[in-house]
């Protein structure tokens, strides 16, 4: 069984950096998956963030562009957020989640984390 | 980006009732590249529907999903005490990936 689980601060200061990591069993993160960053607001809905692929593929909200940064840690099966110079705004529920290539023909993000909250305030 | 709009905003329905849930895109969706999903208050949200009518892994057979191009829907033929939640419909076809705004399907 496919698992991930978030983990990180709760609490980030403004115009410093959050920084997360997504920690998987059950699977690789080499077996050709893309590793997934969601986020939500308290009480509204869901921001994709981005992902990345062992193979080096990373892909990004453009809203979110220039202060993302993902990482991956083959010999910890794990990957990793930066989101840096965060704001209020940034507070949300951070979920990771596994999003199967297009041509397995099986969907989209079938694997979450249970997300963390993480707060931006002083 | 395509945007997705769902309606109604919120369906109010009495167990064993049937629930049709709406999602809207602005552009085609290609490939019929959208999915489904449901999340209750403190959880994750949860795959129900990708490919706009292929049924995730242990999903029960009430919940269909049809649609192509543009205009979308979930339908859950007859609601259980535990469909109560919100759902959300999600493109996956282009990037930015993107998400309607969310349909609570509460108990009336």
């Amino acid at each position: 069984q496919v698992q991930l689980q978030e983990s990180g601060p709760g609490l980030v200061k403004p115009s410093e950096t959050l920084s997360l990591t997504c920690a998987v069993s059950g699977d690789s993160i080499s077996s050709g998956y893309y590793w997934t960053w969601i986020r939500q607001p308290a009480g509204k809905g869901l921001e994709w963030i981005g992902s990345i692929h062992h193979r080096g593929n990373t892909y990004y909200n453009p809203s979110l562009r220039s202060r993302v940064t993902f990482s991956l840690d083959t010999s910890k099966n794990q990957f990793s957020l930066q989101l840096s110079s965060v704001t209020a705004a940034d507070t949300a529920v951070y979920y990771c989640a596994r999003d199967p290539p297009r041509h397995f023909g099986s969907g989209s993000l079938d694997y979450w984390g249970q997300g963390t909250l993480v707060t931006v305030s002083s | 980006e395509i945007v997705l709009t769902q309606s109604p905003g919120t369906l109010s329905l009495s167990p064993g009732e049937r629930a049709t849930l709406s999602c809207r895109a602005s552009q085609i969706v290609s490939s019929s590249y959208l999915a489904w999903y449901q999340q209750k208050p403190g959880q994750a949200p949860r795959l129900l529907i990708y490919g706009a009518s292929s049924r995730a892994t242990g999903i029960p057979d009430r919940f269909s999903g049809s649609g192509s191009g543009t205009d979308f829907t979930l339908t859950i033929s007859r609601l259980e005490p535990e469909d109560f939640a919100v759902y959300y419909c999600q493109q996956y076809g282009s990037s930015p990936q993107t998400f309607g705004q969310g349909t609570k399907v509460e108990i009336k």
